[in-house]
């Protein structure tokens, strides 16, 4: 079965620290690899995404995101963290085999950056 | 670009009434998707559609929900009748999908809050 995990509910970081949400996931074939913020009373805008190639992909707001195919882990990192970056932030995957273009989604973990 | 639209922002109801969303994708995106998403967790997709065929329901409570999508561009969700474990955000989502490769980018409306009393 197809899955993806947030381990953390909530992420609290420092504003100038770095932070780091986890994903991992189980799929099957080659993954492909979205992030996703939701900020409040919002829909989920995109981030990122790892199709193939470089395993260090970097996206919208000075994110960026380290797939690592040993470990099936795709976690979200920036190096200095902001408090306008406090939201709720989802991974999902799609596998590459079967239905096509159907997203898995994450819990989500909340992100709170404090001042 | 406009981005995905959906209507209403916010809808309140009573249980045993019927409420129906509105989605209009980007234009000239072909897959068109509706999610579920419940206060806490991520997005359920419950319906995707390929222009206008379906070609996902399997999460879809058809004895409740029914979704459209005529003319392969904008889409109608309707819940009849309504239950209260229904109050969720409903998300629309859209992407080019016209290859099939999986690759593309699937971008979301603001979403409609639905309250069932």
């Amino acid at each position: 079965a197809q899955s993806v995990a947030q381990p953390e509910d909530q992420v609290n970081v420092a504003e100038g620290n770095p932070l780091t949400v986890k994903c991992t996931y189980s799929v099957s074939g080659n993954p492909y690899l979205f992030w996703y913020v939701q900020y409040p009373n919002r829909g989920l805008q995109f981030l990122l995404k790892y199709i193939t190639g470089d395993n260090l992909v970097k996206g919208s707001y000075g994110f960026e995101a380290e797939f690592n195919k040993s470990q099936t882990s795709f976690h979200l990192k920036k190096p200095s963290a902001l408090v306008s970056d406090s939201a709720l932030y989802f991974c999902a995957v799609r596998p590459s085999l079967y239905n096509f273009n159907k997203f898995y989604f994450g819990s989500g973990t909340k992100l709170n950056v404090k001042p | 670009e406009a981005g995905v639209a959906q209507s209403p922002r916010y809808k309140i109801i009573e249980k045993r009434q019927s409420v129906a969303f509105w989605c209009n994708p980007i234009s000239g995106h072909a897959t068109l998707y509706w999610y579920q998403q419940i206060l806490g967790q991520g997005p359920k997709l419950l319906i995707q559609f390929q222009n206008n065929g379906v070609v996902d329901d399997s999460q879809l409570p058809k004895d409740r929900f029914s979704a459209e999508r005529l003319k392969g561009v904008d889409s109608t969700l309707k819940i009849q009748p309504a239950k209260l474990e229904d109050s969720a955000v409903y998300l629309c989502a859209s992407s080019s999908g016209t290859s099939g490769s999986g690759q593309e980018t699937q971008y979301f409306g603001p979403g409609t809050r639905l309250l069932v009393l």
